[in-house]
């Protein structure tokens, strides 16, 4: 299973952009970028995922080099409610079948 | 998207008594799931896999016989922490594979343990 390192803790003022970036250096061939948002007491939720480039949904958006070593996710314009743990995973996406392990997270505050 | 639920949400009980966690997937079968432990401020840690029809797998350092885990139905998982003691107070989260190649897994709300 790929091991992946965040910034343990980010701040950021209400309506800035934020990224966190998210290294994976021993990522496979065939393994999938992941990406959750966690609230105190509250299971992970799906934020975004990618293989390769750049993947953009309505609240998000992952940024994957060419040699997917790392990846960065964007949040634009974060706000209070933003104020989580971000998690990023890297495991095979066989239908999501495969065990992942979750590294230390990015806890991320947003300040008025 | 697809729904997993638990239940209980939080529980109390006394020390030397066995709590068992209920975790469903509400609109899709789950032949998989997984089981995760989260202390305060901690990251989650996987616990075990739960295999419908057979037995569960465990990971290294996790008692089976203290978490049992039975897969009964293909949306349903419990996990039973037997003669509870106050050391295993945590989050204890689910989550089930989505259905489709490359979608993700879906997590459980998580059931908050306290062991007096």
């Amino acid at each position: 299973l790929a091991k992946t390192t965040q910034p343990i803790s980010m701040d950021s003022y209400e309506g800035q952009e934020v990224n966190i970036t998210c290294s994976h250096n021993n990522i496979a061939t065939n393994d999938y970028i992941t990406w959750y948002q966690q609230f105190p007491s509250q299971g992970p939720r799906f934020i975004i995922q990618g293989y390769k480039t750049k993947v953009t949904n309505e609240v998000a958006s992952l940024f994957i080099p060419a040699d997917r070593k790392s990846s960065t996710l964007s949040l634009p314009r974060v706000s209070l409610s933003d104020t989580a743990v971000y998690y990023c995973l890297v495991a095979l996406n066989s239908g999501g079948y495969q065990k992942v392990t979750f590294g230390t997270g990015t806890k991320l505050q947003v300040i008025p | 998207g697809a729904v997993v639920s638990q239940h209980p949400s939080r529980v109390i009980c006394k020390s030397g008594t066995s709590v068992k966690i209920e975790c469903r997937s509400l609109d899709f079968q789950a032949t998989t799931m997984f089981w995760y432990r989260q202390f305060p401020k901690q990251s989650l840690m996987l616990m075990a896999t739960s295999n419908e029809g057979s037995k569960a797998t465990y990971e290294q350092g996790v008692e089976k016989d203290k978490f049992l885990i039975n897969h009964a139905s293909l949306t349903l998982s419990t996990l039973t922490v037997t003669s509870a003691h106050p050391e295993d107070s945590s989050f204890y989260i689910c989550s089930a594979p989505g259905q489709r190649p490359q979608e993700t897994q879906y997590f459980g709300p998580g059931t908050r343990l306290l062991v007096l």
